[in-house]
């Protein structure tokens, strides 16, 4: 599987739109590319999946170029709740390896 | 629809001692996978089972043990306890072997001494 690379870090405002951005360089053809979120003493929880192009759901979206070998996790309006680490990784038959994540601060 | 569950929540062991924890999977689901997550670190792959098979597993020596059982809860086993062996264990099912979507229960906080 792709070892994925993402920011150690961010930090935000409440009511920002906040793009995480993850690079998987090797990504295999039959990787999917899916982002968790996880916040402190609980398990991960499964924000979107994507293959390629765009995908949206009620939380938030995901653009992947044609090539793959990045991906953006898109935040629209993020309060203070939704600080927390945020993962991506490439999944391949359930098979999936977490980085160190994302740790996202959203400030008032 | 019951979640992922884990037991116990907490657990204390000493050096050299053994350590079974215990995972229901979420209602319907055949696929349990198991991760040891050390402070500060993303989750780390143990193993995954598949219908009470072994389907995959991860850099971790054999004392690391697992079983499902026929109504697809699991186990994790630790034989051997070493002070590196103190981490959250997180315990994850998924519909079936081949559905990427995994959900996750909350984990057991296993210290060693």
């Amino acid at each position: 599987l792709a070892k994925t690379t993402q920011p150690i870090s961010m930090d935000s405002y409440e009511g920002q739109e906040v793009n995480i951005t993850c690079s998987h360089n090797n990504i295999a053809t039959n990787d999917y590319i899916t982002w968790y979120q996880q916040f402190p003493s609980q398990g991960p929880r499964f924000i979107i999946q994507g293959y390629k192009t765009k995908v949206t759901n009620e939380v938030a979206s995901l653009f992947i170029p044609a090539d793959r070998k990045s991906s953006t996790l898109s935040l629209p309006r993020v309060s203070l709740s939704d600080t927390a680490v945020y993962y991506c990784l490439s999944v391949r038959n359930n098979d999936m390896r977490f980085g160190a994540g994302t740790r996202l601060t959203v400030k008032p | 629809e019951t979640g992922v569950t884990q037991s116990p929540t907490h657990l204390i062991k000493t050096r050299g001692q053994q350590v079974t924890l215990r995972c229901s999977s979420q209602s319907g689901h055949n696929t349990v996978s198991w991760y040891q997550q050390a402070l500060g670190q993303g989750p780390q792959f143990i193993f995954q089972y598949y219908r009470e098979e072994e389907n995959g597993r991860g850099n971790f020596p054999p004392r690391f043990s697992g079983l499902q059982f026929p109504n697809y809860s699991s186990e994790l086993n630790v034989n051997a306890l070493e002070l590196d062996d103190s981490a959250l264990y997180l315990c994850a099912s998924s519909l079936r072997q081949d559905y990427n979507e995994q959900f996750f229960g909350p984990g057991t906080r296993l210290t060693v001494l």
